[in-house]
């Protein structure tokens, strides 16, 4: 019964590194999708994918990176970390565009 | 610009009362609206999604009503409890928008008091 996955829970990088948030689905759902959470601005969407091989931007899309090789994987990759990278990352799936969505626990990212 | 507003930011209520989360969106062309509960420092728990073609849905004391026309969604909860504190969130997903994706609110915390 895992659902959405995420790991790490909690990273801490320095400025300049790269690395990748895992996220994973054992739902076998079509749509996942990638949001960070910043205080007063909300979750916003980064990336996003409608299936295996096909991603496309979300509303703040610079400075990350996506690929979905496979249904049930989508990772998020920084690719030069910036202290306005700091935020709570969360990953998202649903069968279809407007069927119910589930999160994972989020990873918090420290960027110094 | 679609937007999701989520009025008032915080709220407390004491326990036993029941209570209405407001949540407005700019755009009546939508494909459903979710509401969602997050703890402190947790993920995103699914509590409500509602259809475009649906008025309302409920789940055992929380009911949620959709109404397009107005750009309006409200989530009822009755006897609150202290366990009901946390954020809540709406979302909807724009049926004209180019990633037609989620888009939130920011939210209103309750806090039920005992």
């Amino acid at each position: 019964n895992a659902g959405v996955t995420q790991t790490p829970k909690f990273q801490v990088l320095k400025t300049g590194q790269s690395m990748t948030l895992q996220c994973a689905q054992d739902m076998n759902h079509e749509y996942m999708s990638w949001y960070r959470q910043d205080p007063g601005m909300g979750l916003r969407l980064i990336h996003y994918s409608v299936g295996a091989g096909i991603t496309d931007q979300g509303e703040v899309p610079n400075g990350y990176n996506v690929s979905r090789s496979t249904t049930e994987d989508f990772p998020l990759r920084l690719l030069s970390a910036a202290p306005s990278q700091t935020s709570v990352y969360f990953c998202a799936s649903s069968a279809k565009r407007n069927t119910e969505a589930f999160f994972g626990q989020g990873t918090r990212l420290t960027v110094v | 610009k679609q937007e999701v507003t989520q009025i008032p930011a915080a709220l407390s209520v004491p326990e036993g009362e029941n209570l209405v989360l407001n949540c407005s969106f700019t755009d009546s062309a939508i494909y459903n609206l979710q509401w969602f509960r997050q703890d402190p420092g947790k993920g995103l728990t699914s509590l409500l999604l509602i259809q475009s073609s649906q008025r309302e849905q409920t789940s055992g004391r929380l009911n949620a009503s959709l109404d397009k026309s107005s750009g309006r969604s409200t989530l009822y909860i009755a006897a609150s409890q202290p366990g009901d504190s946390a954020t809540y969130l709406c979302a909807a997903i724009f049926s004209s928008g180019s990633a037609r994706q989620l888009t939130f609110g920011s939210g209103t915390q309750l806090t039920v008091l005992p």
